[in-house]
């Protein structure tokens, strides 16, 4: 059964660094999301992406993020200057325009 | 804009139990409504959708929902709980079949032998 891959599947960073994330969504999908989930607390939208641009993005979503999808099959997110607050597990999702979201399991990023 | 409530962000319920998930939304237009459960240290996974067809909705491992528009609810429910439903369960809500999940705040079940 196909499905959405992430990694690294865990990554500790400083405080500052930049971070990628990366995804590789199910292969005949059109749409393609981060999402992320702050420890305790619930899943929140950041971005979906659509006919390689930025469809919408949540207020979280400010100048420290991007997403590319640079080749056809990855698509990333990138944080430009971690902060501590950015700590949190990020999904990623993709859907085929059914409505139903397929995530991936997840990558969790630590930043000390 | 849409938005979903979930009652209780703790459930207790004893092996062989009814379990009983609330879930009111709010929107627009005719929602899609999801719902989603996360194993701990897993990523999310599809139980059961709504998407304006039969009202009662059928998904895995023995979860229905049954989405009434008179209420703005769509309440998860499995007749006899297993030790291995133990996960926490989010209730999703979309205004179309492209648009973004606007997650509730997530609800743990405990199962007790």
């Amino acid at each position: 059964e196909p499905e959405v891959t992430q990694t690294p599947s865990h990554q500790v960073t400083q405080m500052g660094q930049e971070v990628i994330l990366r995804c590789v969504p199910i292969s005949n999908h059109l749409y393609f999301y981060w999402y992320r989930q702050i420890l305790g607390q619930k899943v929140e939208f950041l971005v979906s992406f659509y006919n390689n641009e930025i469809s919408e993005k949540s207020e979280i979503f400010d100048d420290q993020f991007s997403v590319e999808r640079p080749d056809g099959s990855n698509f990333t997110l990138k944080i430009r200057s971690t902060k501590l607050e950015d700590s949190a597990m990020y999904f990623c999702a993709s859907n085929s325009n059914t409505g139903e979201l397929f995530f991936g399991e997840g990558s969790r990023l630590t930043v000390l | 804009a849409q938005s979903v409530t979930q009652l209780g962000s703790h459930v207790s319920v004893s092996e062989g139990a009814l379990v009983l998930l609330r879930c009111n939304y709010s929107s627009s237009v005719p929602p899609y409504l999801f719902w989603y459960v996360q194993y701990p240290n897993q990523g999310l996974q599809l139980l059961l959708k709504y998407t304006s067809a039969a009202t009662l909705v059928k998904g895995i491992n023995g979860f229905e929902a049954e989405f009434k528009k008179s209420e703005t609810s769509f309440h998860l429910t499995k007749p006899s709980a297993h030790m291995s439903d133990a996960a926490e369960y989010f209730c999703a809500v979309s205004i179309d079949s492209w648009g973004k999940l606007q997650f509730g705040a997530g609800t743990q079940v405990v199962v007790t032998p």
